[in-house]
């Protein structure tokens, strides 16, 4: 089946810490994003990338970092310079250079909660 | 930056009622998404919908891009239509296909 996937559904880690969220994807979509939902608001963008090895901060990149060695994989490294880590982190992805191109889609997304 | 805003941000209907979500927008877009968030938080695509109309099944949505809003419209609403509705945009110029989000309807449909 083509998707998104991410892992793990759910993340505990102790504050201090640093940790990386996967998202890899089958649809052959070049651009892949991160974004940040907190409770009872909307999402975030968090880092995008457009093309393998590149990669562009979002609105709020401090904190996160990113990697884009693959096509098909972005992982989010969250670090313990995040003041305020947890929350809901959905990666998505999207074609391009065909009409259309702008539609995004996105994984299951992944719970991380530090304590 | 663009200002997306969504109306009602609260919503509870009974079961075969019809509704509509109301998404506004400050400036040019050349892209507009409809999503459902599942209870379990997975964002659904309804619609890509820059300009138009389309309908799927009891879901229809209309954007007037010249006037800077979209509707989403819901018919014989069913308990599985809960959960949070959002419109996201894209700016026409300098995107990179990056999406502003509302802060979304919630949506309660009660048997």
């Amino acid at each position: 089946d083509g998707g998104i996937t991410q892992s793990p559904k759910y993340l505990f880690r102790k504050e201090g810490q640093n940790v990386t969220l996967s998202c890899e994807q089958n649809l052959n979509h070049d651009a892949m994003y991160w974004y940040r939902q907190d409770p009872g608001q909307g999402l975030r963008l968090i880092y995008y990338s457009q093309i393998v090895n590149d990669f562009q901060k979002g609105d709020i990149a401090e904190g996160y970092s990113v990697s884009r060695e693959k096509k098909e994989s972005f992982p989010l490294t969250v670090t313990s310079a995040q003041k305020n880590p947890t929350a809901f982190y959905l990666c998505a992805s999207r074609p391009s250079g065909r009409a259309n191109s702008y539609e995004q889609y996105f994984g299951p997304g992944t719970r991380l909660t530090v304590t | 930056g663009i200002q997306v805003e969504q109306s009602p941000p609260d919503l509870i209907l009974q079961e075969g009622a019809n509704s509509t979500l109301r998404c506004n927008f400050s400036d040019s877009v050349n892209n507009l998404q409809w999503f459902h968030q599942n209870p379990w938080g997975q964002l659904i695509n309804l619609f890509y919908i820059p300009s138009g109309t389309k309908q799927n099944g009891r879901l229809s949505a209309t954007t007037v891009a010249t006037e800077r809003y979209s509707l989403l419209y819901i018919s014989s609403s069913q308990t599985t239509d809960s959960g949070v509705y959002f419109c996201a945009v894209g700016q026409r110029v300098g995107s990179q296909g990056n999406l502003i989000f509302g802060k979304g309807t919630k949506l309660s449909v009660k048997p």
